[in-house]
Parts: C-alpha cells; sequence; structure tokens
C-alpha cells in the first residue's frame, strides 16, 4: 500500500536558522509530490510540488523542496526560518496510476523561537 | 471571495443527531474530495467525486454518505453522528484536464459530536 512518512512530529528551530523538513515515500509507481503548510485555524495552502523535470523545485514562501528517487524522498527546506512559518507542515503523494488520489503524511509542526 | 468555501465552519452535535457539512467551489474543478484530519494522522480520504455521476469510496467512508449535487457542491453527511467522528473535516478540489493534480482545500469545518 501507498505510505508518507514524516519522522518528525515536532520540530522547533530558531528565527533566522535554516529548516529541513523530512518526507519519505512507498510508492509503487512514479509518483507526484506535494508539501502543504497549514497556519493554526486555516486550510492548507499549497506550498510547491513536483511532477516531472529538475528535481529541485521552488515554492512560495522562501521554500524549496527536492525529489530524490533512489531514497524515495522530498524533503521540504528554507534558508532562514521566520516566526510567521510556524504551522503544520504536510507532505502529500499521488500517482496516475492511483487514481491521482492524494496520500498525506502525519504532519510536522514546526515552532519557532526568537 | 475564497475559492473554495465550506459551511458551517464550526458544528456542535449530539450523538445520534443527522448532520449534513456543505462545500462549495467556484474554481471551476471537475473532482472534489473530503477529508477529516485528526492530530498526529494527517489527512485521510473520505469521499472523492471525479465528475456529478461520480462518487467514490475513500479511506474511511464508513459512517458517512455524501451527494455531488452539482459540479461546483459536494455535500458530506452523517447519518447518525458518534463521538469518534470529532474531528476537522476539509473539503478539496482539482482539475484533472489541467494535467495538474494538486488539490485546493478549503478553511475547514470543526465538528465536535457530544
Amino acid at each position: 500500500a501507498q505510505s508518507v512518512t514524516q519522522p518528525d512530529i515536532h520540530i522547533t528551530v530558531s528565527e533566522g536558522a535554516s529548516l529541513e523538513l523530512r518526507c519519505n515515500y512507498s510508492y509503487g509507481a512514479t509518483p507526484y509530490l506535494f508539501w502543504y503548510v497549514q497556519s493554526p485555524g486555516q486550510g492548507l495552502q499549497l506550498l510547491l510540488k513536483y511532477f516531472s523535470g529538475d528535481t529541485l523545485v521552488q515554492g512560495i514562501k522562501g521554500f524549496e523542496a527536492e525529489f530524490k528517487r533512489s531514497q524515495s524522498s522530498f524533503n521540504l527546506r528554507k534558508p532562514s526560518v521566520h516566526w510567521s512559518d510556524a504551522a503544520e507542515y504536510f507532505c502529500a503523494v499521488g500517482a496516475l496510476e492511483y487514481g491521482n488520489k492524494l496520500v498525506f503524511g502525519a504532519g510536522t509542526i514546526l515552532r519557532v523561537k526568537s | 471571495d475564497a475559492d473554495v468555501t465550506q459551511t458551517p465552519r464550526n458544528r456542535i452535535t449530539k450523538t445520534g443527531k443527522r448532520i449534513m457539512l456543505e462545500c462549495s467551489q467556484t474554481k471551476g474543478h471537475d473532482r472534489m474530495y473530503w477529508y477529516r484530519q485528526d492530530p498526529g494522522l494527517g489527512l485521510r480520504l473520505i469521499y472523492y467525486s471525479f465528475d456529478v455521476k461520480d462518487i467514490n469510496k475513500g479511506e474511511i467512508s464508513d459512517g458517512y454518505s455524501v451527494s455531488r449535487q452539482a459540479q461546483a457542491k459536494f455535500s458530506l453527511s452523517l447519518e447518525s453522528a458518534i463521538p469518534n467522528q470529532t474531528a476537522l473535516y476539509f473539503c478539496a478540489t482539482s482539475a484533472a484536464t489541467s494535467g495538474r493534480y494538486e488539490q485546493y482545500f478549503g478553511p475547514g469545518t470543526r465538528l465536535t459530536v457530544t
């Protein structure tokens, strides 16, 4: 069965520090990959997506992610975190072969300390 | 105005009551989805619809039903609510015809069953 793992439930970083959120997937197909962010009391906002091509993708709010097929990973990064980045982040994976339905990871809660 | 709207935003109901959550979209997308979010579990798919005449069960459909009244409207019903259906519910849309499968989410409905 398809699965998505976000190993870190919580991460705390200092404002201005770099950030990496991990995402690993298990899919028997060519995946397409997403990162979403959920601010408190809000819905999910798409940060970035990968379908094909360049494995380093840029998103909104200064985020980027790198697809590594050999490691089945799609980690999210940001060079300098701002206090407003505190939120919950979800990795999601889909595939044409699975009817384009998305499978979500359990989420990583990011706390930013000043 | 928001592209994907959900009503109500918050609802408290009693065990055994019937409740309907509604979703409307102005994005012109053909595909609509219902998810529930529980802490530590991410988002899990309840039902999805690829067009008005198409309804499909997701991962956790037991205890739920849906109706796709029009391309822009997709309702989720709990026929007899139970406390373990207390969760945050999200509606989402996507446009398969564009070749892009990212989903766009509404703001969520927080449902409490007492």
